[in-house]
């Protein structure tokens, strides 16, 4: 089958940095892509890896690793604003059906 | 409008009612895609539509679920006969061309319960 796993729950201190983590079972895919929600809000688009390595936008970062079938999203200089959930996702090879992760709830702590 | 538009925001329907949810894409994206989220939990993919081609319906629960998009813009999900399991907040998304499976813009939701 095809699935993602992230850790349920983060806690992190704010002005920290933060790695989220995502490891996925797919036949095949288009790229890894990372989805914030805040409570009662809808999901927003952070990033978004088609190759190995890391991309960076702003205090965010994503990496890519497709031979060890991993992923993950960094979040530098946290803020009280950064907590949310975070959703990592994959595009499926073959059509343009993308897939979600059960999310990762990142708690900021002053 | 400048973004993806549901209707309703909530809905609060009885057991074995039909209901209907509506989704306006972002104007020019021709992918269009619906997801169920229950409460904490992740999306859970429903079906998409990508310009002409037949939707992908692999992610209907059950047959009570149909969705149709017409003229290329405005979606519908109906759910026929609720039940309680089908509480949850339905998501709809859209891609513009050329980032499909990279990108997508989300509504609000239409947070459905069922009683």
């Amino acid at each position: 089958g095809q699935s993602l796993e992230q850790p349920s729950e983060v806690t992190a201190v704010e002005g920290a940095i933060v790695q989220i983590n995502c490891t996925y079972q797919t036949s095949g895919f288009y790229g890894l892509s990372w989805y914030q929600q805040h409570d009662g809000g809808a999901p927003t688009f952070l990033s978004y890896n088609a190759l190995d390595g890391l991309e960076e936008t702003g205090r965010f970062s994503s990496f890519l690793s497709r031979s060890d079938s991993y992923g993950y999203l960094l979040l530098q200089e946290l803020q009280m604003k950064d907590s949310a959930s975070y959703f990592c996702a994959v595009g499926l090879s073959g059509g343009f059906k993308t897939i979600f992760g059960a999310g990762t709830r990142l708690f900021v702590k002053a | 409008g400048a973004g993806v538009s549901q209707s309703p925001s909530n809905k609060v329907t009885e057991k074995g009612k039909d209901v209907e949810l509506r989704c306006d894409p972002i104007s020019g994206h021709t992918a269009l895609y619906w997801y169920r989220q229950s409460l904490g939990q992740g999306l859970e993919f429903l079906i998409y539509f990508q310009g002409n081609s037949a939707p992908d319906k692999s992610g209907l629960p059950s047959d009570r679920f149909s969705a149709e998009r017409t003229g290329g813009s405005v979606s519908t999900l109906t759910i026929q006969r609720t039940q309680q399991e089908d509480s949850a907040v339905y998501l709809c998304a859209s891609s513009p061309p050329g980032t499909v499976n990279t990108e997508a813009f989300f509504g609000q939701g239409t947070r459905l319960t069922v009683v």
